[in-house]
């Protein structure tokens, strides 16, 4: 079955400097894999996503995310935080084998909080 | 640019009542996707169209839950005889035609059923 794990239900960093938020997850086949950020009683926004090719991603507001086959992962990162990125991040994947569903599978969440 | 529209944006009824939903997709998006979130977790898939054809539901979806998106523009989510368990955003999304599309995420709906 697929699935997707954030293991950190929140992560401090102080503004300036490099933060990760973690994903690893579990399909049957190949992956598509994103990530999104969500603000308080706002929908989900993305962020960017890896299909193929270069295993380093760029993506919105300065995020980038590293695909790593063998260890299954996904991680988020930014070079240096500022107190605007503090919200809820969420990772998905899709498993692009089989019969195709386009449905995301999502991770429970990672709070973000910068602090000044 | 428009992005994905959801209307309402809250929605409080009491146990038994029906609700229904409606998503307005980005324009040009073919593809229609709703998802349910409830708190601390992440969005869970329902279903999605692609034009006005429903191509899968989930397993979440019961009986009690239909979608629709006639000419395939809007989509409208109903729920009948709510039920507590319903409480919940429900999300909608929108993407182009293909397998590596993003998908974009409407504000949602809230859903409280007292």
């Amino acid at each position: 079955a697929q699935s997707v794990a954030q293991p950190e239900d929140q992560v401090n960093v102080a503004e300036g400097n490099p933060l990760t938020v973690k994903c690893t997850y579990s399909v049957s086949g190949n992956p598509y894999l994103f990530w999104y950020v969500q603000y308080p009683n706002r929908g989900l926004q993305f962020l960017l996503k890896y299909i193929t090719g270069d295993n380093l991603v760029k993506g919105s507001y300065g995020f980038e995310a590293e695909f790593n086959k063998s260890q299954t992962s996904f991680h988020l990162k930014k070079p240096s935080a500022l107190v605007s990125d503090s919200a809820l991040y969420f990772c998905a994947v899709r498993d692009i084998s089989g019969d195709s569903s386009y449905k995301l599978i999502f991770g429970s969440g990672t709070r973000l909080l910068v602090r000044p | 640019d428009t992005g994905v529209s959801q209307n309402p944006r809250h929605k409080i009824t009491k146990r038994g009542q029906n609700v229904t939903f409606r998503c307005d997709p980005i324009s040009e998006h073919n593809r229609l996707y709703w998802y349910r979130q409830t708190l601390g977790q992440g969005p869970e898939f329902l279903t999605y169209f692609q034009n006005e054809a429903q191509l899968e539901k989930s397993r979440l979806l019961s009986d009690r839950f239909s979608a629709e998106r006639p000419k395939g523009s809007f989509s409208t989510l109903e729920i009948q005889r709510t039920e507590q368990g319903d409480s919940a955003m429900y999300l909608c999304a929108s993407s182009l035609t293909g397998p590596n599309r993003a998908q974009y995420f409407g504000p949602g709906t809230r859903l409280l059923v007292l």
